[in-house]
């Protein structure tokens, strides 16, 4: 079976630009989280959604959004780049039925703000 | 607030070599508990969790126990081997915080065969 996918791998921005990534969770899941995990430390929680619903936010200014769609992927945008959003992105998936469900992570998106 | 605060590394051992990375956690509410381990360049994979007080998770020779009392989720692993070289986070999940992961800082093993 798949596991959670995301896209692209690797993306370089410069400051202000506008970045999308994307998330396919595993299938079954219907709930997508994202996280930022700037080098050397443990991943920040930034979203939850569960049946295309925000069910939980971190604290990151509204420079962050996303949105997740009826087929249960997701999207993350980024507006008005900084050098600190540099971060690898990780999208976890999870059944999403009951909050403690356990998240299972994809490979990460690499994103460098020049 | 919910944290979890692991040992500081980085963890340096000769293969075979016994592991221990301690891993506490604040007592809000009754929190999951998870190791994910990250290998260079990779996104995080779960390695093993416990859901309840005196659970114990397992996987791939790793071991560790949700210890209510000590509030602690220490992971050993009796032998280990070069290919366990990576990067080990502790997490919670639910209590306060439902829905969101909380990480520690994470700890460096490097294993030297």
């Amino acid at each position: 079976d798949a596991g959670v996918t995301q896209s692209p791998t690797h993306l370089i921005k410069t400051r202000g630009q506008h970045v999308t990534l994307r998330c396919s969770p595993i299938s079954g899941h219907k709930s997508v989280s994202w996280y930022q995990q700037v080098l050397g430390q443990g991943p920040q929680f930034i979203f939850q959604y569960y049946e295309k619903e925000e069910r939980g936010r971190g604290n990151f200014p509204d420079r962050f959004s996303a949105r997740q769609f009826p087929n249960y992927s997701s999207e993350l945008n980024v507006n008005a780049l900084l050098l600190g959003d540099s971060a690898l992105y990780l999208c976890a998936s999870s059944l999403g039925g009951s909050l403690t469900d356990t998240q299972y992570f994809g490979p990460g998106t690499r994103l460098t703000v020049l | 607030g919910n944290s979890v605060t692991q040992m500081e590394g980085p963890v340096t051992l000769s293969e075979e070599a016994f592991l221990t990375i301690n891993c506490t956690y604040t007592a809000t509410g009754y929190p999951s508990l998870f190791w994910y381990v990250q290998y260079p360049g990779e996104g995080l994979q779960l390695l093993l969790k416990a859901t309840k007080a005196d659970d114990k998770g397992s996987n791939k020779g790793f071991e560790a126990t949700y210890r209510k009392e000590t509030t602690s989720f220490h992971l050993e692993k009796g032998s280990v081997q070069v290919s366990d070289s990576a990067v080990y986070f502790c997490a919670r999940l639910g209590g306060t915080s439902y829905g969101k992961l909380t990480f520690g800082q994470g700890t460096i093993l490097t294993v030297h065969p």
